[in-house]
């Protein structure tokens, strides 16, 4: 049962535009979320990520947003950059009364930006 | 620092071997995880650790055992490959909750697998 959902597996945007990454969740506890990125034979790196105390954060071109009642997240990256071409993995985990960051994956999404 | 590596990178078996994959952090962190992603899947737990002498069992351990006797080292057994473990493996480490960016886990370059 997947609790963490990506919805789309992939995306497609001009250079310069805005690319929008959806993700969804069914676990209520879930209170930290984070986004992964992924190139090709690479393990996936940290990219952002934010608490559920917060509605939005932002670092760079990058901005996560969060909507606790629709269980629902976003990944804005503005502009887009053919360098940010790669696999985005949505993560989600339960901190708050955990000793452990376990970590709940998507599936991903596969992010193309052309010149 | 080189951050969490693995070895190796890719492995063909054949049905019924057995291999060790290895894993290695130096960023001194408690928490280390094995993964692993099936084609357009994301990825699963199936086993993790807080420290050394101390595993447990993730989403899906079956078919494969730890052990964990140094913070740094992290290996992970199969006994008996199955064609149904052919996916890429990642490592990872975290910090102890609790210190900055506990929540953030650092992965390795992957192994990928092939069982025949």
């Amino acid at each position: 049962d997947q609790q963490v959902k990506q919805n789309s597996p992939s995306l497609s945007v001009q250079e310069g535009r805005i690319s929008i990454l959806n993700c969804d969740y069914t676990n209520s506890m879930f209170d930290y979320f984070l986004w992964y990125k992924k190139y090709p034979a690479e393990g996936p790196t940290f990219l952002i990520s934010i608490s559920s105390i917060k509605d939005k954060n932002e670092d760079g071109r990058f901005t996560v947003f969060l909507n606790k009642s629709a269980k629902h997240l976003s990944l804005h990256i503005v502009p887009s950059q053919p360098g940010d071409s790669a696999v985005y993995f949505c993560a989600a985990s339960v901190r708050r009364g955990s000793t452990l960051g376990r970590l709940y994956f998507g599936r991903g999404t596969q992010l193309t930006v052309w010149p | 620092n080189a951050g969490v590596t693995q070895t190796p990178k890719f492995r063909i078996l054949k049905i019924g071997q057995s291999m060790t994959l290895q894993c290695t952090q130096d960023m001194n962190h408690n928490y280390m995880y094995w993964y692993r992603q099936d084609p357009g899947m994301g990825l699963k737990l199936i086993y993790y650790s807080v420290g050394a002498g101390i595993t447990d069992k993730g989403e899906v351990p079956n078919g494969y055992n730890v052990s964990r006797s140094t913070t740094e080292d992290f290996p992970l057994r199969l006994e008996l490959a199955a064609p149904s473990q052919t996916s890429v493996y990642f490592c990872a480490s975290s910090p102890h909750p609790g210190t900055r960016k506990a929540d953030t886990q650092y992965f390795g370059p992957g192994t990928r697998l092939t069982v025949l």
